[in-house]
C-alpha cells in the first residue's frame, strides 16, 4: 500500500547549524504530489513546501527539499535553523483522488 | 488561515451533543474532516467530493458528518467518549480531474480547528 514514513520523532538542532529531516515514501502511482507541512503550537497544519517533479529542488521560508523519485525519498533541509522554526513538521504525499497519506510527523527542537 | 473557518474555536462537553461548523472561501470541491490526538498526524475521518461522500473512514457512529453545500461541512457529535478528545480540522482541496488522464494531485488547506475536551 502507499505511505510515508518519517524515522526521527524528535530533532533537536541548535540555533544556526544545518538541519535536515527524513522524509521516504512507497506508492505504486504515476500522478503524485508531496508535501511538507509545519505545524506550530496550537495551529493547523500548513503547506510548507510542495513538488512533483523528480530531482526539482524546491524552495520556501529558507527550507528546501528535492524530489529523488529513484530513492523515493523528499528530505527537507535547511542551512541554518532559526528558533522559529521549532515546530512539528510532517512529510505527506498525495496520490490523486483526495487520497492523502501523512507520515507520523517530526518534532524540531531548535535551541539558542 | 481566514480562507477555511471553523466554529466553535474550543468546545468542552460532557455527554451533550453538539455539531462543529466549517466553511471555505476557496471554492473547492473536495472537503475533510480530520481528527488529530496529541502526538500524532491528522487521521481522515470523513471526506465529501461535490456533496457526496465517498470515503466514510472507520469511526464511531456518534459522529455525523454532513455537507449543506459544496462550501461547508458539519460534524454532529452525539454522547462523546473521552476518547473524542482531540483536535478536529476542517480541510479542503480542488480535485482536478484530467479525463482518462486521471487526477492531478492538488494541496489539502487545513482549518483553523476545533479543540474538543470531553470531561
Amino acid at each position: 500500500g502507499d505511505s510515508v514514513t518519517q524515522t526521527e520523532g524528535l530533532v533537536t538542532v541548535t540555533e544556526g547549524l544545518p538541519v535536515k529531516l527524513n522524509c521516504t515514501y512507497q506508492t505504486t502511482y504515476l500522478t503524485i504530489a508531496f508535501f511538507w507541512y509545519v505545524q506550530y503550537l496550537n495551529e493547523a497544519p500548513q503547506v510548507l513546501l510542495k513538488s512533483s517533479t523528480d530531482n526539482k529542488r524546491t524552495e520556501h521560508q529558507g527550507f528546501h527539499a528535492t524530489l529523488h523519485k529513484s530513492s523515493s525519498s523528499f528530505h527537507l533541509q535547511k542551512s541554518s535553523a532559526q528558533l522559529s522554526d521549532s515546530a512539528l513538521y510532517y512529510c505527506a504525499l498525495n496520490t490523486g483522488y483526495q487520497n492523502f497519506y501523512f507520515g507520523k510527523g517530526t518534532s524540531l527542537t531548535v535551541i539558542p | 488561515n481566514t480562507k477555511i473557518t471553523q466554529s466553535p474555536r474550543y468546545l468542552i462537553l460532557g455527554r451533550a451533543n453538539k455539531s462543529l461548523e466549517c466553511e471555505q472561501h476557496l471554492g473547492h470541491n473536495a472537503m475533510y474532516w480530520y481528527k488529530q490526538s496529541a502526538e500524532k498526524p491528522p487521521e481522515l475521518m470523513f471526506l465529501y467530493n461535490l456533496k457526496q461522500l465517498i470515503r466514510n473512514e472507520t469511526v464511531p457512529s456518534r459522529f455525523i458528518p454532513e455537507c449543506p453545500d459544496s462550501s461547508k461541512l458539519l460534524l454532529h457529535i452525539s454522547a462523546v467518549d473521552p476518547e473524542d478528545s482531540a483536535v478536529y480540522f476542517c480541510a479542503s482541496s480542488q480535485d482536478n480531474h484530467r479525463g482518462t488522464g486521471g487526477s492531478s494531485a492538488e494541496t489539502l488547506y487545513f482549518g483553523s480547528g476545533t479543540r474538543l475536551t470531553v470531561l
